[in-house]
């Protein structure tokens, strides 16, 4: 049984590109959440979806930032124009159930913007 | 506020003895609580997990105790071992929200002397 699994585990992109970044959950797994890392810091609450609906976008900046888990494919997280304070580890999970179910990470991309 | 915190940012033991990783959460409605160890450049692992309705929970050679009372949590590894060396985080779900949003601690890194 497979893991969750991201690509690219390295993403290097310039000032104002954009970045895309990918997540595939567990096999059987149905609930996806995003979370961002900083240096030296635990990890932050971005998104949590469902196939083809977003549940709780809470901790999704304002701008420049959207997620989705469509029907077929791996979840995807999208950021436009990205800015130096970007660059962090951004790390996927699933889990079988909503609510109080173990959460399985994946092993993370990490983002540089130079 | 909403937060969960750990007591001490690092912890050196020496191989063989017993650790205990301490976290405090401020959220009284919060009724699921995860431990996760992150080495580095690697996503979290699940450890173990306990549901408020719970005090104590053992797994191999980990035990997380939960005190309602005063919002504590810990992390209990036996006979630690070199390969325990990692960043510890604890984190809390909260039962209000139910969303599986988890609020992640600052984590404590573990230094396993040989």
């Amino acid at each position: 049984n497979a893991g969750v699994m991201q690509n690219p585990r390295h993403l290097v992109r310039r000032r104002g590109q954009e970045a895309r970044l990918r997540c595939s959950p567990m096999k059987g797994h149905s609930h996806v959440y995003w979370y961002r890392q900083l240096p030296e810091e635990g990890l932050k609450f971005m998104v949590y979806l469902q196939k083809e609906n977003i549940i709780d976008e809470s901790g999704m900046p304002k701008e420049r930032f959207s997620a989705e888990f469509p029907k077929e494919g791996p979840s995807i997280l999208r950021i436009q124009q990205v800015v130096r304070g970007d660059s962090a580890a951004y790390f996927c999970a699933s889990s079988a159930g909503q609510g109080s179910y173990e959460q399985y990470f994946g092993p993370g991309t990490r983002l540089t913007v130079t | 506020g909403e937060s969960v915190g750990l007591h001490l940012p690092t912890l050196s033991v020496q191989e063989g003895d017993n650790s205990i990783i301490n976290c405090a959460y401020s959220n009284s409605a919060s009724d699921y609580f995860i431990w996760y160890k992150q080495e580095s450049g690697k996503g979290p692992q699940f450890i173990i997990d306990i549901r408020s309705n719970m005090d104590k929970r053992q797994g191999q050679r980990v035990t997380v105790l939960l005190n309602k009372t005063v919002k504590h949590l810990s992390l209990q590894i036996a006979a630690t071992q070199p390969g325990d060396s990692a960043v510890y985080f604890c984190a809390e779900n909260k039962g209000s929200s139910n969303t599986g949003k988890l609020i992640f601690g600052q984590g404590t890194t573990l230094q396993v002397k040989p």
